[in-house]
């Protein structure tokens, strides 16, 4: 079976700061890797994923993350941050060819003021 | 394409009623499968389906029920709400990509409230 941690629950930045939103997962087989965006009162929307190849991966809005198999880790990042990209981040992962079961983070909610 | 779509927006339930979330997606897709999210606790999967006729449980199953008559429709049953299911339920279909890739889109959601 798979999990996934999200150590943060909340993380608070300004504008424009960087951000770094940590993800971690376990895993005794191959994973495909994904970061869902949730904003209020919405469903999830696909940011990013990793599949396979270059573990430095770009998503929508500027987001990347980077794949870390030695640290299980896939950390979401961007390098400014605007007060639209308050939302709740999810981390997600699932076993490889089976992505239509997917295990998720308990999430991160991203909050920005100026 | 309206992509996936999910009725009723908002629902409360007296416990021991039943209902039926619906969820239909016009993508063609074959998986779907749907999910509650709590404070606190992420996304979990309640059941899913890789095609009309096939389902199969995931990680909290117990109190729901569903079937899949057609390719395009997925309803989860409540056949004695509980207030422990009082949730946000959404619904998700993923089609094949590059590779062995399932992208999942999500419908926008179900507040359902039991009380």
């Amino acid at each position: 079976a798979q999990s996934v941690t999200q150590l943060d629950s909340q993380v608070p930045v300004f504008e424009e700061a960087p951000v770094e939103l940590r993800c971690n997962y376990s895993s005794s087989v191959s994973v495909y890797l994904f970061w869902y965006v949730q904003y209020p009162n919405q469903g999830l929307q696909l940011l990013l994923k990793y599949l396979s190849g270059s573990t430095l991966v770009k998503g929508i809005n500027g987001f990347e993350a980077e794949f870390n198999k030695s640290q299980t880790s896939f950390h979401l990042r961007k390098p400014s941050v605007h007060i639209s990209d308050t939302a709740e981040y999810f981390c997600a992962v699932s076993k490889t060819g089976t992505a239509s079961k997917l295990t998720f983070g308990t999430g991160t909610r991203l909050q920005v003021t100026l | 394409n309206a992509g996936v779509t999910q009725t009723p927006k908002f629902q409360v339930l007296k416990t021991g009623q039943s209902m039926t979330l619906q969820c239909a997606q016009d993508m063609n897709h074959e998986y779907m499968s749907w999910y509650r999210q709590d404070p606190g606790m992420g996304l979990r999967l309640i059941h899913y389906s890789v095609g009309a006729g096939i389902t199969d449980q995931g990680e909290v199953p117990n109190g729901y029920n569903v079937s899949r008559s057609t390719t395009e429709d997925f309803p989860l049953r409540l056949l004695s709400a509980a207030p422990s299911q009082t949730s946000v339920y959404f619904c998700a279909s993923s089609s094949p990509g590059r590779g062995a890739f399932y992208e999942q889109y999500f419908g926008p959601g179900t507040r359902l409230t039991v009380t």
